[in-house]
């Protein structure tokens, strides 16, 4: 069956660090894999979407990975603050329909 | 402002009672979604539209009925709510050309309890 797994479901660090989250896939062929950011009470909200031929994506102190091949994309955020405390979604799109969505992983990043 | 608006945000009903949960777009987007969030089951799709008058289940869509008359306005309907349908509910829109590639626009949620 299709599967999607988000590797932890919290993690802390220290403030300066990168986080690093991590979202793997079974049973997909996506098209293209989506990163959200979820605060408590509100909607998920887009950051980074990376296509299947691509192995990476920035964008200012977020970076995401894409390997097909070990069916996994990873998450950086570099040099983490507190304010990027939250929840982080993976999704991914086969083309087919709307998204699937990984159950996320809950960044805390201590001061 | 580009946005989803989704209402009401709270609601507490009791079971069978009909309700629906609004949800529109002004960002002329052809595909809608419906999701429910529940702790460690994270989003998972009710329903879907494609367009007008087209419309597709879900992984979750058992108890839930939806319409699609105009574009901008896609509501979630509840004939006979039950006490395990009291979640988190968002709405979404989307658009899949060159640039947006299907990403997602979420309202700000509603959250129901059925009691």
């Amino acid at each position: 069956s299709q599967k999607i797994e988000q590797n932890s479901e919290a993690l802390n660090i220290q403030e300066g660090k990168t986080a690093t989250l991590t979202c793997n896939y079974t049973n997909y062929s996506p098209a293209y894999l989506q990163w959200y950011r979820q605060d408590p009470g509100r909607g998920p909200v887009f950051l980074l979407l990376i296509r299947e031929n691509e192995k990476e994506k920035r964008k200012e102190r977020l970076k995401v990975t894409f390997d097909t091949t070990l069916k996994q994309s990873l998450f950086h955020i570099t040099a983490s603050q507190p304010a990027d405390s939250a929840t982080y979604l993976c999704a991914l799109d086969t083309g087919r329909r709307a998204l699937t969505f990984g159950s996320g992983t809950r960044l805390q990043v201590q001061p | 402002e580009a946005q989803v608006t989704q209402n009401p945000r709270y609601l507490i009903t009791v079971t069978g009672k009909k309700l629906t949960v609004t949800c529109s777009q002004n960002m002329n987007h052809e595909y809608m979604s419906w999701y429910r969030q529940d702790p460690g089951l994270g989003l998972r799709q009710i329903y879907y539209s494609m367009n007008v008058e087209v419309t597709d289940k879900g992984d979750v869509p058992e108890g839930y009925k939806v319409s699609r008359k105009e574009k901008r306005n896609f509501p979630l309907i509840l004939e006979s709510p039950s006490p395990n349908q009291t979640s988190l509910y968002f709405c979404a829109s989307s658009t899949r050309d060159s640039t947006t590639k299907n990403i997602q626009y979420f309202g700000a949620g509603t959250r129901l309890s059925v009691l």
